[in-house]
């Protein structure tokens, strides 16, 4: 079936570093991709959000590329810092359809910021 | 900031037995979601619900899955008859925007453990 995925597990970075995680999807109908962040024993949290009419969103220190051509969904973190050591999350929805908050997730990317 | 709630935080039952999760959402939302996570894997869909009645659910919420609004502030996800591949984290969500444009606020969580 349709499905998101991310390309590396685990990433290590130092802090000051800049971080990029990938994610693939797969179903062509998604048109609004989200990254999330899950820190240890809390819920996902909201980083930023892209709809498919753009290919470029950048918020605080991050930044979100789409690339449709090849489904690929990327987040970059600028100066990374220890408190973003989390998992990440990449989703997707046909939120110009009947999805109703139906967000598929990746399996996510652990990423470590070492001091 | 406004924050989805979710009780209890942590509950073992036994096998066979009928558990209740409750969720405050944000007070100004209109559009509620159940997704569980199962140790280690990724976030997955269970159940949409607007306007008293349930918008969309995914295979896994089968005849064992409820969902109430009993009142005004509380959502309910009711396991009838807990298996053990029901133990996971259960996330409530809630947003303002239903259309699936809109940011969801997830809690963080009530962990499930079926003996």
């Amino acid at each position: 079936g349709e499905s998101v995925g991310l390309h590396l597990p685990t990433l290590s970075v130092q802090e000051g570093d800049n971080s990029i995680i990938n994610c693939a999807y797969s179903n062509s109908a998604s048109d609004y991709f989200i990254w999330y962040k899950q820190e240890s024993g809390k819920g996902p949290q909201f980083i930023i959000d892209i709809r498919s009419n753009m290919d470029k969103r950048q918020g605080q220190r991050v930044t979100v590329l789409l690339n449709k051509t090849v489904k690929h969904l990327s987040l970059q973190i600028a100066a990374t810092q220890p408190g973003d050591s989390a998992v990440y999350f990449c989703a997707e929805t046909e939120a110009g359809g009947t999805s109703y908050g139906k967000l598929t997730f990746g399996q996510g990317t652990i990423l470590t910021v070492h001091p | 900031e406004p924050e989805v709630t979710q009780t209890p935080s942590h509950q073992v039952t036994q096998m066979g037995q009928e558990v209740i999760l409750r969720c405050v959402p944000i007070s100004n939302h209109l559009y509620f979601y159940w997704y569980r996570q199962i140790l280690g894997q990724k976030v997955e869909f269970l159940v949409s619900f607007y306007n008293n009645e349930i918008s969309e659910k995914s295979e896994i919420f089968d005849d064992q899955f409820s969902v109430e609004r009993p009142d005004g502030s509380n959502f309910t996800l009711k396991i009838r008859s807990t298996k053990l591949e029901d133990s996971a984290m259960y996330f409530c969500a809630s947003s303002r925007d239903g259309t699936g444009w809109g940011e969801l606020f997830f809690g963080e969580g009530s962990r499930l453990t079926v003996l």
